[in-house]
Order: C-alpha cells, then structure tokens, then sequence
C-alpha cells in the first residue's frame, strides 16, 4: 500500500534560520512526487513535481530534491510569510489514476 | 487563484441530514477529484471523475456519492450526516485521466454537522 511520512510535524525557526523538511514514501512505481504549500482554511497550493532520482526544483527560498526513498524540502533563509503547512504527495505509476496520496504535513512557524 | 472554484465555503447543518458541494474545474481540466481533511486524518482521497465517469474509488462512505456532468463541474452528495463528518472537503482538478501532472485545488468546503 502507498504510503507518505512527513517529519517533523511541526518547525519552528527564527527568520534566517535555515533548515529542511522530510517526505519517506512507499510506493509501488513512484510516476510523480508532488509538494503543496497549505495556509490556514486555504485549498493546497502546488508548489514543486518531481519525477525520477536525483532531480532537483527551487522556487525562490524553497528547494525540493529527490532519492528512491524520500524527498526534502529546503528552506533557506526562512521570512515569515513562509509559515504555512507543507505536503509532500505520491503519484502511483502502476494505477491509472492521478489521484496523489499525501503525508500529514509539516507546519512551518517562522518567527521574525 | 487555482481556477477551481467550490460551493458553498460554509455549511453547518444537523446530523442526519443531507447536503450538496459543489466543485467547478479549471477551464480545460477533464479530472476531478474529492478530498476530504480533518484534523487527526490529513487529506483524505475520496473518489475521481473524468470526462463524466467514475475512475478511481478511494475511502468513501456509502453515504456519499459524486458525478460529473456534461459541463464537467462535480457535486459530492453527503447523506445521514454524523458528527464524524465534519471537515473540510475539497475538489481538485487536472488535465488527464491518470497523467503526472498537478492536481489544482479550490479552497474547500467547511462542513460543520450538529
């Protein structure tokens, strides 16, 4: 069965204060791995895809990068608009869906 | 603004009653899918459409049904309402059937059942 891990639950940073974000998956042919952006009472806001291992996206202060087995989330220098609640997803290669399977989330506080 | 627009943003009604959302995609997008959140389950899949037809099923209730119509915009009907449903539901939509592109989503349904 499909499975998304996400740690930690919760970060807390300083403002400037770097750091990254896990996502563990299991999944029987990964054919996409997907991060979103959440803020409070809001819809997910896509945000990065990535596809094999070893490809890398940014966006700004966010980086994405990803092995067989998990994907991390950099955050350089963190401002606070950056808080928000980040998902990491998993696309299925072997069902014909594009449904995503998504972890709990990490939410992100930055304080300035 | 994702393009994915939902209907109503608030609903508060009783248990065992019955409610409607709706879901338009985005302009193009022949997908649609129904999540559900709460807060000690994350985002929940529930069932996709495409170009009118059910293609995947995920953890929905017997309770709840959806389609797709002709003009491609999506209702998720919840019937027997219990306090375990309250959440915040979403749609979400995309080009194709089953390929590795984005699921856009609109900014959700809260449903509060009393």
């Amino acid at each position: 069965e499909d499975q998304v891990t996400q740690s930690p639950e919760a970060l807390r940073l300083q403002e400037g204060e770097s750091s990254s974000l896990n996502c563990s998956y299991t999944v029987s042919g990964l054919r996409g791995l997907f991060w979103y952006r959440q803020d409070p009472g809001k819809g997910p806001e896509f945000l990065f895809t990535l596809y094999s291992a070893g490809e890398e996206k940014e966006k700004e202060r966010l980086k994405a990068t990803l092995t067989k087995k998990e994907s991390f989330l950099h955050i350089t220098a963190p401002k606070p608009e950056d808080s928000a609640t980040y998902l990491c997803a998993v696309q299925d290669g072997s069902s014909n869906t594009g449904k995503l399977i998504f972890g709990q989330g990490t939410t992100l506080q930055v304080k300035p | 603004d994702s393009g994915v627009t939902q209907t109503p943003k608030h609903l508060i009604t009783a248990t065992g009653q019955r409610v409607t959302l709706r879901c338009s995609p985005r302009s193009g997008d022949l997908s649609v899918y129904w999540y559900q959140q709460s807060l000690d389950q994350g985002l929940q899949f529930l069932i996709q459409y495409y170009n009118g037809e059910e293609r995947a099923k995920g953890n929905i209730l017997e309770r709840f049904s959806a389609q797709q119509f002709p003009d491609l915009h999506s209702e998720l009907n919840l019937s027997s309402l219990e306090l375990g449903d309250s959440a915040l539901y979403f749609c979400a939509s995309s080009q194709g059937p089953a390929y590795n592109s984005p699921l856009h989503f609109g900014n959700g349904t809260r449903l509060t059942v009393t």
